[in-house]
């Protein structure tokens, strides 16, 4: 069965110091891969997104993945993490059956000052 | 850039009620709109899938005598959730697109989040 794992429930990091988010897929082919940001109440904003091509993917407000499809991952990074990146991450994967996404379990991120 | 507006973000009623979620495309023609459910801190869990025009597709496990999903216009579906009771407390969100295929852009509502007391 097709599957998106986000290993990490919660992440706390300092501002200004670098965040790496994980995500692993379980796909019968490459699957299509996005990331997006949830904050609290809200509803969800894209990322970025893998399809083709270059495996490091540049997304909005600083953000890249790396697609490495050895390790069945799509993780997400950021270089230096400001206060207002404190929000839900969730990665998610689709295959060729239209727009259906299979979302992870998401991904907590707090920032400390 | 395309915005989907969901109303009402917030919502409480009574068990036994119905209510009525509308998820619209402001500035495009949603050929095809998703309905997802989110518990608290957990991931979104698709529902249904709809298309204009016709019935939507729901996935297992989801009764679609309870959750009513109607999507008559390019512009709009509505999902109804039927005699709720507490255990339908939960955030639905629903996402739009205008064309099918993963490259397509797919944008989402900001949530509502409904209380059944």
């Amino acid at each position: 069965a097709q599957s998106v794992t986000q290993p990490d429930i919660h992440i706390t990091v300092s501002e200004g110091a670098s965040l790496e988010l994980r995500c692993n897929y379980s796909y019968g082919a490459t699957p299509y891969l996005f990331w997006y940001v949830q904050s609290p109440g809200q509803g969800l904003q894209l990322l970025l997104k893998y399809f083709s091509g270059d495996t490091l993917v540049q997304g909005i407000k600083g953000f890249e993945a790396e697609f490495k499809r050895s390790q069945s991952s799509f993780n997400l990074r950021k270089p230096s993490v400001h206060w207002s990146d404190a929000a839900e991450y969730f990665c998610a994967g689709g295959g060729a059956a239209g727009n259906k996404l299979t979302f992870g379990g998401g991904t907590r991120v707090l920032v400390k000052p | 850039g395309a915005v989907v507006s969901q109303h009402p973000s917030r919502v409480i009623c009574k068990s036994g009620t119905s209510v009525k979620i509308e998820c619209r495309s402001l500035d495009f023609q949603a050929t095809t709109m998703f309905w997802y459910r989110q518990f608290p801190k957990q991931s979104l869990m698709l529902m249904a899938t709809s298309n204009e025009g016709s019935k939507a597709t729901y996935e297992q496990g989801v009764e679609k005598d309870k959750f009513l999903i109607n999507h008559a216009s390019l512009t709009l579906s509505t999902l109804t959730v039927t005699s709720a009771h507490p255990e339908d407390s939960s955030f639905y969100i629903c996402s739009a697109t205008n064309r099918t295929g993963l490259n397509s852009p797919l944008h989402f509502g900001n949530g509502t989040r409904l209380t059944v007391t």
